[in-house]
C-alpha cells in the first residue's frame, strides 16, 4: 500500500499569518497528487491536480507546489483567513494498475481572528 | 446542481444488524468509491467501482457489500461481520477511474454507531 504522509497533523494560526504544510510520497510511480480541503459538516472539495514535476498551482491566496523526484508538495496559505480553517487532505493513486486514491492523514488548519 | 447525495446522515445500528448506507450521484461519473475514516487516520478505501456492475475491493473490504446495478448509485451495505463498524463513512464519485489528473467529488458522509 501506497504510504501518504502529511505535516503537521494540526496547526494554529494567527489571522494574517502565511502557512505552509508538507504531502511526503513514495517518489517511484507517481502518477498525480490531488490536494482537498474539508471544512467541518461539508464534503471535500479539490484545490489543486498536479501531475508533473515542477507544477506550481495557485488559487487566490492559496498555491501548491509538486517535486516528484524528491516526494513532497507544499500547500501554502498566504494572509491566513477564519474561512480558511479546514483540514487539507493529499491524495495520490495507488499501487500501479489500480489508480486507487490513497489519502494522507490530513493537515487539520485553525486561524484564529 | 450536480452532486452526490449520501442518506442518512447519521446512522444508528444494534449489533448484529446488517445496515445499507446510499450514495447518489448525479455527475455522470463512471467511477465510484467508498471510504472510512476513523479518528487520527486517513480516508481508507473500502470498496470502488470502475463502470456498471463492477466493483472491486479496496484495502478494508471484509465485512462489507456493495452493489452498482445503475450509474448513479452505489449503496454500501454494512454487515454483521464488521467488527468494528462505528465510524465516519464518505462516498466519493469520479469520471473514468483511469483519468488521474481529474479530481474526486465527495458526499458529506454517514456517521455510523453502534449501539
Amino acid at each position: 500500500i501506497l504510504n501518504v504522509e502529511q505535516s503537521p497533523q494540526s496547526l494554529h494560526v494567527q489571522e494574517g499569518d502565511s502557512t505552509n504544510f508538507t504531502c511526503s510520497f513514495p517518489s517511484s510511480n507517481f502518477y498525480a497528487l490531488h490536494w482537498y480541503r474539508w471544512e467541518t459538516a461539508k464534503s471535500p472539495e479539490a484545490l489543486f491536480v498536479m501531475t508533473l514535476n515542477g507544477d506550481e498551482k495557485k488559487k487566490g491566496r492559496i498555491s501548491a507546489t509538486l517535486n516528484t523526484k524528491e516526494g513532497y508538495s507544499y500547500l501554502y496559505i498566504k494572509g491566513s483567513q477564519p474561512e480558511d480553517s479546514a483540514t487539507y487532505l493529499c491524495a495520490l493513486p495507488g499501487t500501479s494498475g489500480t489508480y486507487k486514491y490513497i489519502f494522507g492523514t490530513g493537515t487539520r488548519l485553525k486561524v484564529l481572528a | 446542481d450536480g452532486g452526490i447525495t449520501q442518506s442518512p446522515k447519521y446512522l444508528f445500528r444494534k449489533e448484529g444488524q446488517n445496515v445499507t448506507l446510499s450514495c447518489e450521484q448525479n455527475l455522470n461519473h463512471d467511477a465510484m468509491y467508498w471510504y472510512r475514516q476513523d479518528p487520527g487516520q486517513g480516508l481508507r478505501l473500502i470498496y470502488y467501482s470502475q463502470i456498471v456492475n463492477d466493483f472491486q475491493k479496496g484495502d478494508i473490504a471484509e465485512g462489507y457489500s456493495v452493489s452498482r446495478e445503475k450509474k448513479e448509485s452505489f449503496p454500501l451495505t454494512v454487515t454483521s461481520a464488521q467488527k468494528n463498524p462505528t465510524a465516519f463513512y464518505l462516498c466519493a464519485s469520479s469520471i473514468e477511474i483511469q483519468r488521474v489528473n481529474t479530481e474526486a467529488f465527495f458526499g458529506q458522509g454517514t456517521r455510523l454507531t453502534v449501539v
